[in-house]
């Protein structure tokens, strides 16, 4: 059984950096059939996609355009686990954020962590 | 970016009703949507994948459909284990988007 566990500030400071992790176990962060993806919520913006990372012979990674100069998605293969980092976050930027698994390429979310609420506040 | 728009925002039913949920794309998305349902507190989860196929433990009283840019998700004999939001996404092209929800009440 596939099981995501997240990890993180619940508080970030404007301007400041986001960061949540994703343990995953059950699946390797480097399997060649799904993809680590992240995804957000919040009242105004319902349901958001921001990105994913996943391993086919090498590293590839995609990004949410709007936010792709401040966003990262990283495999760590020494923990099995991945992360997201967030950069200049601003009030906009609070959610709740998941991370998941995508089956088959990343097309469906199959698996989700439990969630980790980021407030952005001074 | 694709658009998904779902309809109805909310919608309430009485046990054994057929309940249907619509999620209309803005462009040809051919077959490429699932469907979730969240309970409050909780991640999402899914129903439905590639259109029409049910995830394994999931009740076959969902049915996934499509006619065009038109998808649908119906629950043939709603039970009261069903109520939560659901959310169609499409996976034809990144970005990956969902529509904003259905919220479903048993009456």
């Amino acid at each position: 059984q596939v099981q995501l566990q997240q990890s993180g500030p619940g508080l970030v400071k404007p301007s400041q950096t986001l960061s949540v992790t994703c343990a995953i176990s059950g699946d390797s962060v480097s399997s060649t059939s799904v993809a680590w993806n992240w995804i957000r919520q919040s009242p105004s913006r319902g349901l958001e996609w921001l990105g994913r990372t996943y391993y086919r012979s090498k590293w590839y990674d995609d990004y949410a355009v709007s936010l792709k100069s401040r966003i990262t998605v990283r495999a760590d293969t020494s923990k099995n686990q991945f992360s997201l980092q967030l950069r200049s976050v601003t009030p906009e930027d609070t959610a709740m954020y998941f991370c998941a698994r995508g089956r088959d390429g990343s097309n469906w979310f199959d698996y989700w962590g439990q969630g980790s609420l980021v407030t952005v506040s001074s | 970016d694709t658009q998904m728009t779902q309809s109805p925002s909310s919608l309430s039913a009485s046990v054994g009703d057929r309940v249907t949920i619509t999620c209309q794309a803005s462009q040809d998305i051919s077959r490429y949507v699932n469907w979730y349902q969240q309970k409050p507190g909780k991640a999402p989860k899914l129903l439905i994948y590639d259109g029409f196929d049910l995830e394994p433990g999931v009740p076959s009283r969902f049915i996934g459909g499509a006619s065009g840019t038109d998808f649908t998700l119906t629950i043939t004999s709603l039970q009261a284990e069903d109520i939560g939001t659901y959310y169609c996404q499409q996976f034809d092209n990144l970005p990956y988007t969902f529509g904003q929800g259905t919220k479903l009440e048993v009456k």
